[in-house]
C-alpha cells in the first residue's frame, strides 16, 4: 500500500499571500489530521477530518482551514501568511479514531 | 499544549547498547503512540499500545505502560548507527487528535 503524500514538498511564500496544502492518505484510510510542527512550539494539532466533515478543531486562528474531499483526500489552507506561519506542515491518515496514525513526510512552509 | 514530556530530552550511546526512553502525561488516554523522526522529515510510526496494555513488542523495540503512573517507556535494544533520531510519544484521548511531548533525540555513535 501507498503511503501517506503530501504536496508540494517545499513551498517559500510571502508574508500576506496565502498557500494551500495537499494530502492523499492511505487508501482506505477516511480519517485525515493535520499537524504544525516549529521548533519553540513543537507538534501541534491543527485540525481532523473523517468522510469531508470536521470533527476536531486544534486552537489556531482562523487563517488556518481545511477540507476533506470525497475521496479522503484533504487540503489545508492558510491565509494572510505570517512569518510565524514557517513550519513543517504534517498530515496524517488513519482508519477512524483510536488507530494508528501514519503521517506523510511533510511540507515545509517558509514564509518570508 | 504538550500532553507527554519525554525523558531524557537527548541520549547519546554507542552502537549494540541499549537506549531507553521515557514519557509522562497528564490526562485519561485511549492509546498511546511512539514515533520516530529524522532531521526534519515525516514521522515513522513505531508502535501503538492502547490503555488496557502493559506492554508490547515490535522487533528491537519494546514499549511498557503504566496507566496509574501516567508514564510509558520506550526501549531499543542492541541500538544501530539508522537508529540516530528523533523520538516522539503522543497520546490519544480517543478524539482521533494526537497530543506529542517536545521529543528525546538519540544519538548512536559506530
Amino acid at each position: 500500500k501507498a503511503g501517506v503524500t503530501q504536496t508540494p514538498r517545499y513551498l517559500i511564500k510571502t508574508r500576506g499571500q496565502q498557500v494551500t496544502l495537499s494530502c492523499s492518505p492511505i487508501s482506505g484510510h477516511r480519517s485525515v489530521s493535520w499537524y504544525q510542527q516549529t521548533p519553540g512550539q513543537g507538534l501541534q494539532f491543527l485540525f481532523e477530518y473523517f468522510s469531508e466533515t470536521q470533527r476536531n478543531k486544534g486552537n489556531f486562528p482562523g487563517r488556518f482551514s481545511g477540507r476533506q474531499f470525497s475521496n479522503s483526500r484533504s487540503e489545508m489552507n492558510v491565509s494572510t501568511l505570517e512569518l510565524g506561519d514557517s513550519a513543517l506542515y504534517l498530515c496524517a491518515s488513519s482508519l477512524d479514531r483510536g488507530n494508528e496514525q501514519y503521517f506523510g513526510p511533510g511540507t515545509r512552509l517558509t514564509v518570508t | 499544549s504538550q500532553q507527554g514530556e519525554e525523558d531524557p530530552q537527548a541520549l547519546s550511546i554507542q552502537e549494540g547498547e541499549n537506549a531507553t526512553m521515557n514519557c509522562s502525561y497528564k490526562t485519561s488516554i485511549n492509546n498511546l503512540q511512539w514515533y520516530r523522526q529524522n532531521s526534519g522529515r515525516g514521522l515513522v510510526h513505531l508502535i501503538l499500545i492502547r490503555s488496557n496494555e502493559r506492554e508490547k513488542h515490535s522487533g528491537r523495540l519494546r514499549v511498557t505502560l503504566d496507566t496509574s503512573k501516567k508514564s510509558s517507556s520506550l526501549l531499543i535494544t542492541a541500538s544501530r548507527a539508522a537508529d540516530t533520531a528523533s523520538y516522539f510519544c503522543a497520546t490519544d484521548e480517543g478524539y482521533s487528535t494526537l497530543t506529542f511531548g517536545k521529543g528525546t533525540m538519540l544519538l548512536v555513535s559506530p
